[in-house]
């Protein structure tokens, strides 16, 4: 059971080109979430989706857009990568709360360097 | 403004002793709160979490208390060990399972 898998671990980028991170869950979970983290800041929401083909924007939106096509796959694409983003960048999914508490899992993150 | 906030940047404690991590936070919706271990390089990891109809939550060493007036949460690591040694964060859970982090301690166990 591999749980949350980020692709790349790393990446240094020119600004103004563009490029996906990967997430993929294999936990079968409908929400999924990224999160980017900066220095003394703590985690921030990009994006989320609450089930297939549904997302919304999370706390820091601009720059990225994310896809949700399959329940697996959570893209996080940066449209035209800026030096603002350079940070790491992490992948998470939970299950429904429902009755039960859940928990959010995450992936090992992507460092992405922007120069 | 910071809904979450995690006012101590580090705490420093000696092996075999507790370790208090403090957590503040201001919107009284929030219900659900958790806690996560960080280590470099690394995601962050679930420890514990409390649900708001609780005011205490245990698992082990670790202990979460919630004051529902004081909007305040506390965990306890009794008793601390140097593998402890990591950045903790403190989150709530909102609609969507979406998290709202501190910005995170950093606990220093020595041995």
């Amino acid at each position: 059971n591999a749980g949350v898998t980020q692709t790349p671990k790393f990446q240094v980028l020119k600004t103004g080109q563009s490029m996906t991170l990967q997430c993929a869950q294999d936990m079968n979970h409908e929400y999924m979430s990224w999160y980017r983290q900066d220095p003394g800041m703590g985690l921030r929401l990009i994006h989320y989706s609450v089930g297939a083909g549904i997302t919304d924007q999370g706390e820091v939106p601009n720059g990225y857009n994310v896809s949700r096509s399959t329940t697996e796959d959570f893209p996080l694409r940066l449209l035209s990568a800026a030096p603002s983003q350079t940070s790491v960048y992490f992948c998470a999914s939970s299950s429904n709360r429902g009755q039960m508490n859940t928990e959010a899992f995450f992936g090992q993150g992507t460092r992405l360097t922007v120069v | 403004d910071q809904q979450v906030k995690q006012n101590s940047p580090s705490l420093s404690v000696q092996e075999g002793r507790i370790s208090i991590l403090n957590c503040d936070y201001t919107n009284s919706m929030f219900d659900y709160f958790l806690w996560y271990k960080k280590y470099p390089a690394e995601g962050p990891t679930f420890l514990i979490s409390i649900s708001s109809i609780k005011d205490k939550n245990e698992d082990g060493r670790f202990t979460v208390f919630l004051n529902k007036s004081a909007k305040h949460l506390s965990l306890h690591i009794v008793p601390s060990q140097p593998g402890d040694s990591a950045v903790y964060f403190c989150a709530a859970m909102e609609y969507g399972n979406k998290l709202v982090f501190g910005a995170g301690t950093i606990l220093r166990v020595k041995s």
